[in-house]
């Protein structure tokens, strides 16, 4: 079975900061990929990010970028220079290779960005 | 990436009554999923329905309660039957994506429904 934990219930950043929201899985999967998505106030659920478990390089899309440790199981994203329309909430989830295509979410992270 | 759309976008009920959910895609898809979210919660997944056959309900979810129309391979429909205020969510539908080989799910903009 895959689990996602996000220990951040709510974190809070300064415009024009970076700002790391953390995910930590569990599988026994050996090929799986890991994703982000966010969610602002409208409710609508837009795709991030992608990491597959054999890529080496963090992948990255814009401001995102997700800081990929294999060997501890997380998958943090990152997002640089944060805008006052990067408050929302955000999930990590997984999926397993040769799955069905029903990803595993977490909890979610809600982020607000100060002026 | 699909283009999703899901109509209503917002709705506020009574009780007792029911709301069919509406959920269109450009392209022709083989699978089709749909979740609910409660306040403050994740995604649950409630069904997927496959074109030409019944959908498949997770546990807690009933076709008497959800029932999923799927005509075509573009379009689904999902009802909320009997509703009470502890349906109050946001229901949203998706499509699968292959991402390099691992499998996630694009989203539409969901339906925001408040029940009293």
């Amino acid at each position: 079975a895959q689990k996602i934990t996000q220990t951040q219930p709510g974190m809070f950043v300064q415009e024009k900061e970076a700002v790391t929201l953390d995910c930590t899985y569990d599988t026994s999967d050996q090929s799986y990929g890991l994703f982000w998505y966010k969610q602002p106030s409208s409710g609508e659920m837009i795709f991030l990010i992608y990491q597959g478990s054999y890529d080496e390089q963090n992948a990255t899309e814009g401001r995102y970028s997700l800081n990929f440790q294999k060997a501890r199981k997380s998958a943090n994203l990152v997002i640089s220079a944060s805008q006052l329309g990067d408050s929302a909430m955000y999930f990590c989830a997984m999926s397993r290779s040769g799955g069905s295509y029903i990803p595993t979410f977490g909890r979610g992270t809600s982020l607000i960005v100060h002026p | 990436s699909a283009v999703i759309s899901q109509k209503p976008s917002r709705d506020i009920c009574q009780r007792g009554t029911s709301l069919t959910i509406q959920c269109q895609v450009d392209s022709q898809v083989t699978m089709m999923f749909w979740y609910r979210q409660q306040p403050g919660q994740s995604l649950t997944l409630i069904a997927t329905a496959n074109q030409g056959s019944e959908a498949t309900y997770e546990s807690g979810f009933v076709i008497d309660k959800f029932p999923i129309s799927r005509p075509n391979l573009t379009f689904s429909t999902l009802t909320v039957s009997n509703m009470s205020p502890e349906d109050s969510s946001i229901y949203l539908c998706s499509v699968p994506k292959l991402l390099a080989g691992s499998e996630t799910q694009y989203f539409g903009p969901g339906t925001r429904l408040l029940v009293l």
